[in-house]
């Protein structure tokens, strides 16, 4: 049962342009959601967050979008540059059952690729 | 660089045989976690150590074990080992306290099982 599903395994876009990421959660617990990039060879790098009590956050070109309703967040890339291609993963956590420690629950990826 | 090490960086075994992977978090992080990433697949998170002891289980096998010293580094023990056990390894780190939910990952160890 995929709690984090990110559906595009795959998105090409031109460079200057904005790129649209996303991410779709079932576990209605979620409180807190989280976007890595990951390079080939090299461990995820942490790039942005939200939590439940917002819907937007921006850090420079990148931008997070959370609906609690339709249980769907996106990253918006704007504008987009070669070196951002790579895999992102959208991550989502819960505070565990009797208070117990958080984790993170992750979705498959989408390959980005930027082409200039 | 996140701060957070990782050795082996590549590992080469045969089926049966056991390894040990090794992990440092960043300095001052408690909170230590263990993913799995096989072919094609997401980040299947294994199991978390806070302080030395363990919080969380994922899926992890029975066949895996992990532990966290007094030095914080934690250790994966991957035992009886099968072709399927082939995929990377990462741990991360989190910082303690506060509204900290941001792990910081290892650039990973690739173990290969023939």
């Amino acid at each position: 049962d995929q709690q984090v599903k990110q559906n595009s395994p795959s998105l090409s876009v031109q460079e200057g342009r904005i790129s649209i990421l996303n991410c779709d959660y079932t576990n209605s617990m979620f409180d807190y959601f989280l976007w890595y990039k990951k390079y080939p060879a090299e461990g995820p790098t942490f790039l942005i967050s939200i939590s439940s009590i917002k819907d937007k956050n921006e850090d420079g070109r990148f931008t997070v979008f959370l609906n609690k309703s339709a249980k769907h967040l996106s990253l918006h890339i704007v504008p987009s540059q070669p070196g951002d291609s790579a895999v992102y993963f959208c991550a989502a956590s819960a505070r565990g059952s009797s208070g117990s420690a958080r984790q993170l629950t992750f979705g498959s990826g989408t390959q980005l690729t930027v082409l200039p | 660089d996140s701060g957070v090490t990782q050795t082996p960086k590549h590992l080469i075994t045969a089926t049966g045989q056991r390894v040990t992977l090794r992990c440092s978090p960043r300095s001052g992080d408690l909170s230590v976690y263990w993913y799995q990433q096989s072919l094609d697949q997401g980040l299947q998170f294994l199991i978390q150590y806070y302080n030395g002891e363990e919080r969380a289980k994922g899926n992890i096998l029975e066949r895996f074990s992990a532990q966290q010293f007094p030095d914080l580094h934690s250790e994966l023990n991957l035992s009886s080992l099968e072709l399927g056990d082939s995929a990377l390894y990462f741990c991360a780190s989190k910082a303690s306290g506060g509204s900290q939910e941001t792990q910081y990952f290892g650039p990973g160890t690739r173990l290969l099982v023939l």
